[in-house]
């Protein structure tokens, strides 16, 4: 199985930073990666897929980026309601497998 | 509105036998896979498998084959896990979620765009 090593495994951040999360693919696998977000005791919430497609309805703030095997995800200005753990999703072969999560929290 | 809604909580007892359900409304359900994600207590997300339910194609994790069974009766739009014999192991949060595959000539994913508010399943003697 594909292996997603993701980075930093959690972070401390003030509002309005600049948040920057990667995603390291240990094959090839295209452009095939979605990134979501979950806030505890919810369902997570797909915020980019294809690498770099934001969803409907998911802040302008949020951008993705990468092929290949190494991705990231942006976060340009925090706000308040992004503290949440971010987890990578590699579609691109059986099994799907997702990265550990980054747990973002309030510096 | 599209939505997943999945069935209440449930407490069992190890080697008892359990199926929870999603139902899907808001969209043709035939026409997207649906998938389950598996979230131990205060652990990642796992992928466990996805079903279409139009003709039934199934695809599990490794780490699930064999241990469940994903279905779906399209006649009420309802997905489903089950387990024949649960281990205290199993106790967890489960989703499910709308999976949807591109249009384009590339193929691949858009990804799980529509999520259940979750089951939680315990298990315990």
């Amino acid at each position: 199985a594909i292996q997603m090593t993701q980075s930093p495994s959690s972070l401390s951040a003030s509002v309005g930073d600049r948040v920057t999360i990667t995603c390291r693919a240990s094959q090839y696998i295209r452009y095939d990666l979605g990134w979501y977000q979950q806030k505890p005791g919810k369902a997570p919430e797909l915020l980019i897929s294809a690498a770099s497609t934001l969803q409907s309805g998911v802040p302008s703030r949020f951008s993705g980026s990468g092929s290949r095997t190494d991705f990231t995800l942006t976060i340009s200005s925090l706000q308040p309601e992004d503290f949440a753990t971010y987890y990578c999703l590699q579609d691109y072969n059986y099994p799907w497998t997702f990265g550990q999560g980054t747990k973002v929290e309030i510096k | 509105e599209v939505q997943l809604v999945q069935s209440g909580a449930e407490v069992k007892k190890p080697g008892e036998s359990l199926k929870i359900s999603c139902k899907g409304s808001g969209y043709s359900f035939t026409n997207y896979w649906i998938g389950w994600v598996r979230e131990m207590p205060g652990k990642g997300l796992e992928w466990m498998g996805i079903f279409h339910p139009g003709d039934s194609e199934t695809r599990y994790s490794p780490s699930f084959q064999g241990q469940v069974t994903i279905s779906a009766d399209k006649s009420i739009t309802t997905a489903y896990l089950q387990w024949n014999s649960l281990k205290a192991s199993d106790t967890a949060m489960y989703f499910c979620a709308r999976v949807r595959a591109a249009s384009g000539p590339d193929g691949g994913w858009v990804g799980m765009d529509v999520w259940g508010q979750g089951t939680t399943v315990t298990v315990s003697s």
